[in-house]
């Protein structure tokens, strides 16, 4: 069965600083790959996906993420943090044609002035 | 552009009450999914529906959990006998139509969750 770890819980950045969350996956073959935010009391908001090829994908508010499949990673990046990415993110994995997802426990992101 | 909508968005009951949510997915999207989400953790699968069929369901959803898609539109989440232990967040989510051609089939959007406190 696969499985997500997100081995930090909670980070703290300073605003404009840059920021790297960390994500392990565990799954046989090929996974797709999801980066999540969630705001307090919200749904989940996708920030970016990995199908297939190039291993570096873009998302939204200046979010990319980097599939490494040696080491089974997928961390999200922001090269410099804004006081509104205060949040909690998650990653999680998809198998098969457009099934479920597995999700990581999650890591918060709180951004200090 | 409407997302995905949920109905309540806050529960609160009392143990041994029966409860039902509702989910309205994105229009063209045939796919529909629940999850649940505890405090601190992230969320996990419950079980999803094609159309009207529900294909799939977790060994978290116990006999007390039933999930209907009548019509392939909206979607309804009934626990009965609500115990403490139900006490979460239920997220609802949609996918466009599945095949090899269409990527974004694999893309879940999350409605706004519909949070259920059991007393």
């Amino acid at each position: 069965a696969q499985s997500v770890t997100q081995p930090d819980i909670h980070i703290t950045v300073s605003e404009g600083a840059s920021l790297e969350l960390r994500c392990n996956y565990s799954y046989g073959a090929t996974p797709y790959l999801f980066w999540y935010v969630q705001s307090p009391g919200q749904g989940l908001q996708l920030l970016l996906k990995y199908f297939s090829g190039d291993t570096l994908v873009q998302g939204i508010k200046g979010f990319e993420a980097e599939f490494k499949r040696s080491q089974s990673s997928f961390n999200l990046r922001k090269p410099s943090v804004h006081w509104s990415d205060a949040a909690e993110y998650f990653c999680a994995v998809g198998t098969g044609t457009a099934s479920k997802l597995t999700f990581g426990t999650g890591t918060r992101l709180q951004v200090t002035l | 552009d409407t997302g995905v909508s949920q109905d309540p968005r806050h529960k609160i009951t009392k143990r041994g009450q029966n409860v039902t949510f509702r989910c309205d997915p994105i229009s063209e999207h045939n796919r529909l999914y629940w999850y649940r989400q505890t405090l601190g953790q992230g969320p996990e699968f419950l079980t999803y529906f094609q159309n009207e069929a529900q294909l799939e369901k977790s060994r978290l959803l116990s006999d007390r959990f039933s999930a209907e898609r009548p019509k392939g539109s909206f979607s309804t989440l009934e626990i009965q006998r609500t115990e403490q232990g139900d006490s979460a967040m239920y997220l609802c989510a949609s996918s466009s139509p599945a095949n090899r051609q269409n990527i974004y089939s694999y893309e879940q959007y999350f409605g706004p969750g519909t949070r259920l406190t059991v007393t």
